[in-house]
């Protein structure tokens, strides 16, 4: 089946550092990426969409010069948390889907930030 | 965030009970609904998908859609402690975002 590889699992750094979260498909090319956050206790919130090659769509009330996010490839997404705040710790999740939906929607296994 | 909305929860079965789960959602033009199923501190993992009206069935889960009334809902049948999760459905948006309900925690009581 389809795997999405997320690093790190987890990580923790200190407040004004950046961090950089990435999400590789493994077996299948991903033309889209969500990039989600989930606050304990809480639903997934989507926070952008990205297409391969184009800029992320972002969410209303995500900050996009602070969660940049890069699809060069259509294996490859980064989420970059940038001048992180203890605020930003929370759960971050991607997803991938192929062009034909052959795989739906394959989540990574997630990336516990916490900003210190 | 779209509507996709989930009943609150929580909830609770016995063991070997039916849990229902249900969602409803507000873009008309989602054509296919996912459930999934998120232990604590994991990622929600797939467990199944529904694209036509009716009844789909898949071992212990039945999921039902019903795109007239815009409701999509999950059965579980004889359930399990080991399905105590919290379950969530998902509908792409027109627009291609992937959309989360709120989620349904589930406990199943030995």
């Amino acid at each position: 089946g389809a795997v999405v590889s997320q690093h790190p699992s987890w990580v923790i750094c200190k407040s004004g550092t950046s961090v950089k979260i990435e999400c590789r498909s493994l077996d299948f090319q991903a033309t889209t990426m969500f990039w989600y956050r989930q606050f304990p206790k809480q639903s997934l919130m989507l926070m952008a969409t990205s297409n391969e090659g184009s800029k992320a769509t972002y969410e209303q009330g995500v900050e996009k010069d602070k969660f940049l996010i890069n699809h060069a490839s259509l294996t490859l997404s980064t989420l970059t948390v940038t001048s992180a705040h203890p605020e930003d710790s929370s759960f971050y999740i991607c997803s991938a889907r192929d062009g034909q939906l052959l795989h739906g929607y394959t989540f990574g296994s997630g990336t516990r930030l916490t900003v210190v | 965030q779209k509507e996709v909305e989930q009943n609150s929860g929580p909830l609770s079965v016995p063991e070997g009970a039916i849990a229902s789960l249900n969602c409803t959602y507000s873009d008309r033009g989602s054509q296919s609904f996912f459930w999934y199923r998120q232990y604590s501190g994991k990622s929600p993992e797939l467990i199944m998908f529904i694209y036509s009206n009716g009844d789909k069935e898949d071992g212990r889960f039945t999921a039902q859609l019903n795109k007239a009334s815009q409701y999509v809902s999950l059965l579980i049948r004889d359930s399990q402690p080991s399905d105590s999760a919290t379950y969530l459905c998902a509908a792409p948006e027109t627009g291609n975002q992937f959309y989360f309900g709120t989620g349904t925690s589930l406990t199943v009581i030995p």
